[in-house]
């Protein structure tokens, strides 16, 4: 357990339906990462915040992909109209300091049908 | 899209024998490295990591080798068990571009595998 704690950790949709995923990191890591990995890839970079200030989006992440994290704690990934395409793992992670490490949750699994 | 490339998507070892895997990685400006083993349905977990003003690093069991000048980085896992079955991805961490953020850029991973 790393202490990054993700809910929920499966969760099957119908197509055009919306869906959101929590993320809870280390209490006193600032910075906070989503990341969103396919079967057999690698985890690709969706967004990043320091504190509550989303400071960057992927060009991965379209407009029907929100993320939020209105106190700097808690951060919230919200999908709209899903489509099958978004079917991945949905990992986030934090880190307290530049260049440190990344600690990682278990996931979000997504599977839209 | 950007990434770390990683050319062994497999790589099948007995117990008890020493593994390698490989790393080729793209953005010389890249500064900190890690590699990351991930086993089926949960999260990428830490293993080792290295800084780029390194090119050794030992932990338990495993060894982290980075050689800048042709930018590949190596993790070598003594006496493999079992239970270091899983997938094994190395990242770099790319310093911010204008108006972006340092983050960490993933390879696609080799899938290792012990045989008993």
């Amino acid at each position: 357990d790393t202490g990054v704690s993700q809910d929920p950790r499966h969760k099957i949709t119908k197509r055009g339906q919306n869906v959101t995923f929590r993320c809870d990191p280390i209490s006193e890591h600032n910075r906070l990462y989503w990341y969103r990995q396919t079967l057999g890839q690698g985890p690709e970079f969706l967004t990043y915040f320091q504190n509550e200030a989303q400071l960057e989006k992927s060009r991965l992440l379209s407009d029907r992909f929100s993320a939020e994290r209105p106190k700097g704690s808690f951060s919230t990934l919200e999908i709209q109209r899903t489509e099958q395409g978004d079917s991945a793992m949905y990992l986030c992670a934090s880190r307290n300091r530049v260049s440190g490490e990344l600690f990682f949750g278990e996931g979000s699994r997504l599977t839209v049908l | 899209g950007e990434s770390v490339g990683l050319h062994l998507p497999t790589l099948s070892v007995q117990e008890g024998d020493n593994s390698i895997i490989n790393c080729a990685y793209s953005n010389s400006a890249s500064d900190y490295f890690i590699w990351y083993k991930q086993e089926s349905g949960k999260g990428p977990q830490f293993i080792i990591d290295i800084r780029s003003n390194m090119d050794k690093r030992q932990g338990q069991r495993v060894t982290v080798l980075l050689n800048k000048t042709v930018k590949h980085l190596s993790l070598q896992i003594a006496a493999t068990q079992p239970g270091d079955s899983a997938v094994y991805f190395c990242a770099e961490n790319r310093p911010p571009l204008q108006g972006g953020s340092e983050k960490l850029v993933f390879g696609k991973g080799t899938k290792l595998t012990v045989n008993p």
